[in-house]
């Protein structure tokens, strides 16, 4: 079992500042990175996935970057608004096959 | 688009009784996930099915079983129910060669 771990816990933004969270994980057995926005009582949303070290993905005001070698990513948001509000997830996989090794979550609480 | 169905969507039962939570994956897909994730805790992997065979299989408890139907949707079964196994029960679905999962809105377990 993977020890992917993501900090801090909880997160508290004001509406318009940026922020960002990390997700580490064990270097060596790495396949695949993947970042869920999950709103309560929805479905966790697919984000990023990622692969390569050294990769960085956008969207929107949301952007992540990956370093394999030292086993890390950093999620990024950029003018936070309320609506960016949910728990973020982290999810590495081995293989291509992919059973998910979650972290706990960064739960971030953007307020006006 | 279509997405990720689980049903029911929240469950109550009493020890010792049993439990039936269905996936109907996104049409196409043909990977299942189920994650089970207690309260505090992160997601964790209990079992997958590729094409109706078992693919993985996680710490999902001997009292349980799965299976994968012709028309790829899936059903966790949950037999002597413990309070312990009160829970969020994710599942999700992904076509074989993409590494991404899509993951239903989950279950919630009670048990009383």
């Amino acid at each position: 079992i993977l020890n992917v771990e993501q900090s801090p816990q909880s997160l508290h933004v004001q509406e318009g500042d940026s922020t960002n969270f990390t997700c580490s994980f064990p270097s060596s057995n790495f396949y695949a990175l993947h970042w869920y926005r999950w709103e309560t009582a929805k479905s966790p949303e697919a984000l990023f996935v990622m692969t390569l070290n050294g990769d960085e993905k956008k969207k929107g005001r949301i952007s992540a970057t990956l370093n394999t070698k030292e086993g890390y990513s950093y999620l990024y948001i950029k003018g936070s608004q309320p609506e960016d509000s949910a728990t973020y997830l982290c999810a590495l996989t081995t293989d291509s096959w992919g059973k998910f090794q979650f972290g706990a979550g960064t739960q971030v609480v953007v307020t006006p | 688009a279509a997405g990720v169905i689980q049903s029911p969507r929240h469950l109550i039962k009493e020890k010792r009784e049993t439990a039936t939570l269905k996936c109907y994956p996104i049409p196409r897909h043909d990977t299942v996930y189920w994650y089970q994730q207690g309260p505090g805790q992160d997601p964790q992997f209990l079992i997958s099915f590729y094409e109706k065979m078992q693919s993985d299989k996680g710490s999902i408890p001997d009292r349980f079983s799965a299976q994968q139907f012709s028309d790829y949707h899936s059903e966790l079964n949950m037999s002597s129910l413990e309070l312990g196994d009160s829970a969020l029960y994710f599942c999700a679905s992904s076509w074989t060669s993409d590494n991404e999962q899509f993951f239903g809105p989950g279950t919630r377990l009670t048990v009383l």
